[in-house]
């Protein structure tokens, strides 16, 4: 059965630091690994999905890297702003159900002005 | 462009009453639709998905069910509400092709 693992569960860093978010999954087998963004009490934003075929992806700050083999992913962000905090959740689409996703259970991040 | 609705925004219900949250999806056909539950600090845990009309699949035996009426409507009920259902109730739906999955802005419900 595959679990999604995301550590630390929160985390606070000053503005202009780079940070790391990890997530861990237990089966290789997945089609894709998707980041996403949850404001307070809002829905959620995807942030960068990475087919299992890729080793990472790009937008802007964020750079999401995908080590399929050790069942990791991490979320690079680069200078960190307020803007930044919210919660980052990581989701892998396993093989065998393709038709879910199968969620972490978040890192929540505050970046201090 | 798609979008995607869901109401109410936040209810409260006392325990044993029925539930009903709908969702709309809008500028899309045939979508497949999920139906999610979020509860505090976790991440979210999968309760119904649809591939099409009247096309339900459930993932986890509960209070709840689901029906899909029309192509773009996602209906979440209950016939008697339990303390455990409170919680942040999300809508999100993928096209056929689509590697991602859209979300609504959620309902919070709190059962008292």
């Amino acid at each position: 059965k595959q679990e999604v693992t995301q550590i630390p569960a929160a985390l606070s860093v000053p503005e202009g630091e780079n940070l790391v978010l990890n997530c861990s999954f237990t089966d290789s087998a997945i089609y894709n690994l998707q980041w996403f963004r949850q404001d307070p009490g809002k829905g959620l934003t995807s942030l960068l999905l990475i087919q299992s075929s890729q080793r990472e992806q790009t937008s802007g700050r964020l750079n999401a890297s995908l080590d399929k083999s050790s069942g990791r992913s991490t979320l690079y962000i680069a200078a960190s702003q307020p803007g930044d905090s919210a919660t980052y959740l990581c989701a892998v689409r396993p093989m065998d159900s393709s038709y879910k996703l199968i969620f972490g259970s978040g890192t929540r991040l505050l970046v201090r002005p | 462009s798609q979008t995607i609705h869901q109401w109410p925004a936040t209810l409260v219900q006392p325990v044993g009453s029925p539930l009903s949250l709908e969702c709309t999806v809008e500028g899309t056909s045939n979508p497949n639709l999920y139906w999610y539950r979020q509860a505090a600090g976790r991440g979210l845990q999968l309760l119904f998905y649809s591939v099409g009309i009247g096309q339900i699949s459930s993932e986890v035996p509960q209070n709840l069910s689901a029906s899909r009426p029309q192509d773009r409507q996602f209906i979440l009920s209950s016939k008697k509400l339990l303390l455990s259902d409170s919680g942040f109730y999300l809508c999100a739906w993928r096209g056929l092709a689509g590697e991602t999955q859209y979300f609504g802005p959620g309902t919070r419900l709190l059962v008292l």
